[in-house]
């Protein structure tokens, strides 16, 4: 399975310190997806890094990838507290689905 | 920007009636999703369309379930025979095409089954 499994499973932390979610799979992929989910409400792509990258940056949020660990983080510089929400890497296969894990769940307090 | 959108954003049917999900893709988007999240659970695969037809699908999705783009825009999910199971928020998602593209959620229909 390609399966994305997120670690930690929770996360506490106080608005403006630094966040980083991790994440590993099984198999090979052409890409990996992450994405945030609000309380009950539908999933918001963050960022896409492909399979032949090593880190991409968006904003606040920075991304890394290495296969041969097949693993990514998810790094949230200077969180604020509408930053809190579920987090989850979604790598993609050859068929192209995206397979979630259970996710981070992020709380920034302020 | 371009969104995917879906309706109704919440359903409530008696078990063994037949619903209808509907989404609306973002226009350009070659590749069709659904995805379905029992509450406190995974996100999960249903199915892939592309070219008008089904390209991948899930154990999830059974002779129950069918999917179909009726027209250049709506991309709809049926259940046949709705059980309690089949409560959860269902997701569509799209994507242009190729290998690298990102797909796009829309913010998903709550089905109930009673």
């Amino acid at each position: 399975s390609q399966q994305g499994e997120e670690d930690p499973q929770a996360l506490s932390i106080q608005e403006g310190e630094n966040a980083t979610m991790n994440c590993s799979y099984k198999t090979s992929i052409n890409n990996l997806q992450w994405y945030r989910q609000n309380s009950g409400r539908g999933l918001v792509h963050l960022i896409l890094i492909r399979s032949n990258e090593r880190e991409k940056h968006s904003g606040r949020l920075r991304v890394t990838l290495d296969t041969s660990k097949k693993s990514s983080s998810l790094l949230i510089t200077a969180s604020r507290a509408a930053d809190t929400a579920s987090y989850f890497c979604a790598p993609r296969g050859s068929q192209g689905n995206l397979i979630f894990g259970k996710g981070t769940k992020l709380s920034v307090k302020p | 920007e371009p969104e995917v959108t879906q309706t109704p954003s919440h359903q409530v049917t008696q078990m063994g009636q037949e619903v209808i999900l509907r989404c609306v893709p973002i226009s350009n988007h070659l590749y069709f999703y659904w995805y379905r999240q029992i509450l406190g659970q995974k996100v999960e695969f249903l199915v892939s369309f592309y070219n008008n037809e089904i390209s991948e699908k899930s154990e999830i999705f059974d002779d129950q379930f069918s999917v179909e783009r009726p027209d250049g825009s709506n991309f709809t999910l049926k259940i046949r025979s709705t059980k309690l199971e089949d409560s959860a928020m269902y997701f569509c998602a799209s994507r242009v095409g190729g290998l690298y593209n990102e797909q796009f959620f829309g913010p998903g229909t709550r089905l109930t089954v009673l």
